[in-house]
């Protein structure tokens, strides 16, 4: 098993643009995650999603879009990149409720907006 | 939402047990304590989960205190290998609810 991946592991950006960060896991976990790490900082959770078809908004959402068209796969979206988006992205999944089930996390994205 | 509180850093020398405290004084009866740790430049990487009771896999021990209010993840035999940031997070049923403090960075000696 591959785990989780994430595509690309790197990526420049120009403020104004927008770009797509692709999550799989190969695990079939129905929750899955997509968590920003600053400098220094802890994970917070953007978007999550506990099933095909259905996400739900985290802690800090605005300026991100999300998708789970398919269960192994989670999209994550930025329509229109900041500076304040610079971070490593962090994708996660779960079997079922992350309360009593460890999340597998993926390698992150190091994202860069100019 | 309930929050956690760990110290910013800790020091241990290799082959000695490490105690990484954590305080949840807000804890609810349904939350269950994670330990996370996250090694340079890697994804976080799951250590262990509780309830109530103390709970022993092979990377570690976590004991829980009898309120819940804290909980100390014990490393039996620290190594070089398990310097990295240590976080302990709540996770409620509520899958939203899943918030990563800034953790303990813990550094090995050799």
């Amino acid at each position: 098993n591959a785990g989780v991946t994430q595509t690309p592991k790197f990526r420049v950006l120009k403020t104004g643009q927008s770009m797509t960060l692709l999550c799989a896991q190969d695990m079939n976990h129905e929750y899955m995650y997509w968590y920003r790490q600053d400098p220094g900082m802890g994970l917070r959770l953007i978007h999550y999603s506990v099933g095909e078809g259905t996400t739900a908004k985290g802690e800090v959402p605005d300026g991100y879009n999300v998708s789970r068209l398919k269960k192994q796969n989670f999209l994550l979206g930025l329509e229109s990149a900041a500076p304040s988006q610079t971070s490593v992205y962090f994708c996660a999944s779960s079997p079922y409720r992350s309360s009593y089930n460890e999340q597998f996390f993926g390698p992150g994205t190091r994202l860069t907006v100019l | 939402d309930a929050k956690t509180t760990q110290p910013n850093s800790m020091e241990s020398n290799e082959e000695e047990p490490v105690h990484l405290p954590c305080n949840h004084s807000t804890i609810s009866g349904t939350d269950y304590i994670h330990w996370y740790r996250q090694l340079p430049s890697q994804g976080p990487e799951y250590v262990i989960h509780g309830l109530t009771s103390n709970v022993n896999n092979r990377m570690a021990s976590l004991a829980i205190a009898e309120d819940r209010k804290s909980s100390t993840l014990i490393l039996h035999r620290a190594t070089l290998r398990d310097a990295a940031v240590y976080y302990c997070i709540l996770r409620s049923a509520n899958a939203g609810k899943s918030t990563f403090g800034d953790g303990t960075t813990l550094t090995v000696k050799p």
